[in-house]
């Protein structure tokens, strides 16, 4: 079975600053791994994937993420956060992308 | 190009109405076919997965029920709608083997 937590359901960070989503994965099999980001009123976008390849992935927009089996975290960074990167961030996983498991989702928002 | 089609894109039921939410894809064939529903805190929660005509993997017991009576057309459907059926709900598809999901519009379902 697979499962992902994203620790915070909130994150608050002002413009400029770096920003860190936390993400925890469960999965019988080697998962793949993704963001997505979802922008008020708008649909989901894929940000960055993870399918066993480097383990520090990059996306669009400046994020990256990278991948620690032992910790079984996949964690969303950006070094430093714009005002357009206020949305609601998923972390999705994956096994033989059959089935995609959501996260709760963290609502990022970036104060001027 | 590929494009989904989902609808409508809102629908108000009574309690213990039928509920019929379609979705089609177009410029594919053979796709992947996904319908979720969307809450608030709590994501995307996977409903039921497709890999062909007839086939439909259901991933939580509800009263919520899929059918894929052709390649790229996918219906959720209920006999009698509970209030807790309320929410966004999201139909998705992908090519076999790739990794990206790609989404539709949606449908806000509200259930009085």
């Amino acid at each position: 079975a697979q499962s992902v937590t994203q620790l915070d359901s909130h994150v608050s960070v002002s413009e400029g600053t770096p920003v860190l989503l936390r993400c925890n994965y469960s999965s019988s099999y080697s998962p793949s791994l993704f963001w997505y980001v979802q922008h008020p009123n708008k649909g989901l976008q894929l940000l960055l994937k993870y399918t066993s390849a480097a383990t520090l992935v990059k996306g669009i927009n400046g994020f990256e993420a990278e991948f620690k089996k032992s910790e079984t975290s996949f964690h969303l960074t950006k070094p430093s956060a714009h005002m357009s990167d206020a949305a609601e961030y998923f972390c999705v996983v994956s096994a033989l992308f059959s089935k995609f498991y959501f996260g709760s989702g963290t609502k990022l928002n970036v104060k001027p | 190009s590929q494009t989904i089609h989902q609808w409508p894109a809102t629908l108000v039921q009574p309690v213990g109405s039928p509920l019929s939410l379609e979705c089609t894809v177009e410029g594919t064939s053979n796709p992947n076919l996904y319908w979720y529903r969307q809450a608030a805190g709590r994501g995307l929660q996977l409903l039921f997965y497709s890999v062909g005509i007839g086939q439909i993997s259901s991933e939580v017991p509800q009263n919520l029920s899929a059918s894929r009576p052709q390649d790229r057309q996918f219906i959720l459907s209920s006999k009698k709608l509970l209030l807790s059926d309320s929410g966004f709900y999201l139909c998705a598809w992908k090519f076999w083997g790739s990794e990206k999901l790609f989404f539709g519009s949606g449908t806000q379902l509200s259930v009085l």
